[in-house]
């Protein structure tokens, strides 16, 4: 089945350890995102990628890094320097500019940093 | 300007009842508006989307109804089931554009 692989599903950290979260896609979708979800604050946009090695920062891109070196692989990296970095990450993917076709998520990494 | 205001927060319906929750946006550049359903613990999906040049869309008991002129737009749950228990998101964007800003998000607990 096509779909986005979040991995893992639960992480701990202790604070000031960078810690990467994992994000493959099998849709062969040319574009993919980050979000951070927090309670009451919808979904916020951290990185998007519509091209291997090309991404861009999204509203709080400010404590986080990506690379996109392969079409199927969007990890994102939590500094140290995210402030509050406890929260749910989901990574998407589209085929298309987000006007012009949905966005595909998985399953989400849920993020405890103490 | 690049924002999309969702309301009420949380909702509480009961079993065959109709559920609503509404939306409001500032950018009239914004020309499309989708919605996102999410179970605990997954990520959303698409539900159901429309774009301004119609008032309303319907798909089986989901319903967009749209107000361009008032820049709103509302989601509408008809004989709402316990299954329908879910967190929805509203969201809007520009076609082309690579951002989609959502709404802050409804928890709505259908009771049976």
């Amino acid at each position: 089945d096509g779909g986005i692989t979040q991995s893992p599903k639960y992480l701990f950290r202790k604070e000031g350890q960078n810690v990467t979260l994992s994000c493959e896609q099998n849709l062969n979708h040319d574009a993919m995102y980050w979000y951070r979800q927090d309670p009451g604050q919808g979904l916020r946009l951290i990185y998007y990628s519509q091209i291997v090695n090309d991404f861009q920062k999204g509203d709080i891109a400010e404590g986080y890094s990506v690379s996109r070196e392969k079409k199927e692989s969007f990890p994102l990296t939590v500094t140290s320097a995210q402030k509050n970095p406890t929260a749910f990450y989901l990574c998407a993917s589209s085929m298309a500019p987000t006007g012009n076709s949905p966005l595909h998520f998985g399953n989400g990494t849920r993020l405890t940093v103490t | 300007q690049q924002q999309v205001k969702q309301s009420p927060q949380s909702l509480i319906v009961q079993k065959g009842g109709i559920s609503i929750i509404n939306c409001a946006y500032e950018n009239t550049a914004f020309d499309y508006f989708p919605w996102y359903q999410q179970f605990p613990g997954k990520g959303p999906a698409l539900l159901i989307a429309i774009r301004p040049d119609v008032s309303e869309k319907k798909e089986g008991r989901f319903t967009i109804s749209f107000n361009k002129s008032a820049k709103q737009f509302s989601l509408h749950i008809m004989d709402s089931q316990p299954g329908d228990s879910a967190t929805y998101f509203c969201a809007a964007s520009i076609q082309g554009a690579q951002k989609l800003v959502f709404g802050q998000g409804t928890r709505l607990t259908i009771n049976p």
